[in-house]
């Protein structure tokens, strides 16, 4: 079974700093996608990035980009200019491209703390 | 509507008793999805829809809980005999399509406390 590991469940960053999120995962797929998703306070899960993992240029979204080193089996989010709306549960995912459940695995989240 | 949700925002009751948890999934999606959220054991996946059909249903918790999606559109999960290990926030999800390209769009969850 896949499993993704969070290691960091706290991160706390100054307002307009740089921080790194990290995310290992495990599986013996070649063929799957890599999310990464915010949870405010509200629940609402939205979605900040994603990666094919047959892909090898890294995806960026604006702030958000990430270090997706598929030998490693590692997917690290980067927030740059980080912003007090940024605080927030953030939570690496996985979802494999064969047949089975067909849901997402999650890590057990990072609390990111923005300091002003 | 807009996005997908989910009804009641909050739950609360008796050890023992059903309950019934409905999601609204963005109109025209054919999959849907279930996960539950706890402190314990974190985000998990339950279950997924395909039109109305869910092929798996292993990674429900207990054979006390099912659910069901009528007209490829709403979908119910019930807890029968509820107890106070089930309390949780269930997330639903719906996509485009069932293929894992596809973008998962999350509803705010209901938040179930059982006493």
């Amino acid at each position: 079974a896949q499993t993704v590991t969070q290691s960091q469940p706290e991160m706390s960053v100054q307002e307009a700093e740089t921080v790194t999120l990290s995310c290992t995962y495990d599986t013996s797929e070649s063929d799957y996608y890599l999310f990464w998703y915010k949870q405010p306070p509200s629940r609402q899960m939205i979605l900040v990035i994603r990666q094919e993992a047959y892909k090898q240029q890294n995806a960026t979204e604006n702030r958000f980009s990430v270090n997706f080193q598929k030998a490693a089996k590692s997917f690290s989010l980067k927030i740059s200019d980080s912003q007090l709306g940024d605080a927030a549960m953030y939570f690496c995912a996985y979802r494999d491209s064969g047949g089975g459940a067909d849901g997402l695995t999650f890590g057990k989240g990072t609390h990111l703390i923005i300091q002003p | 509507g807009a996005g997908v949700s989910q009804s009641p925002s909050n739950k609360v009751t008796e050890k023992g008793k059903d309950v019934e948890l409905r999601c609204d999934p963005i109109s025209g999606h054919t999959a849907l999805y279930w996960y539950r959220q706890s402190l314990g054991q974190g985000l998990e996946f339950l279950i997924y829809f395909q039109g109305n059909s869910a092929p798996d249903k292993s990674g429900l918790p207990s054979d006390r809980f099912s659910a069901e999606r009528t007209g490829g559109s709403v979908s119910t999960l019930t807890i029968q005999r509820t107890q106070q290990e089930d309390s949780a926030v269930y997330l639903c999800a719906s996509s485009l399509a069932l293929s894992y390209y596809n973008e998962q769009f999350f509803g705010p969850g209901t938040r179930l406390t059982v006493l």
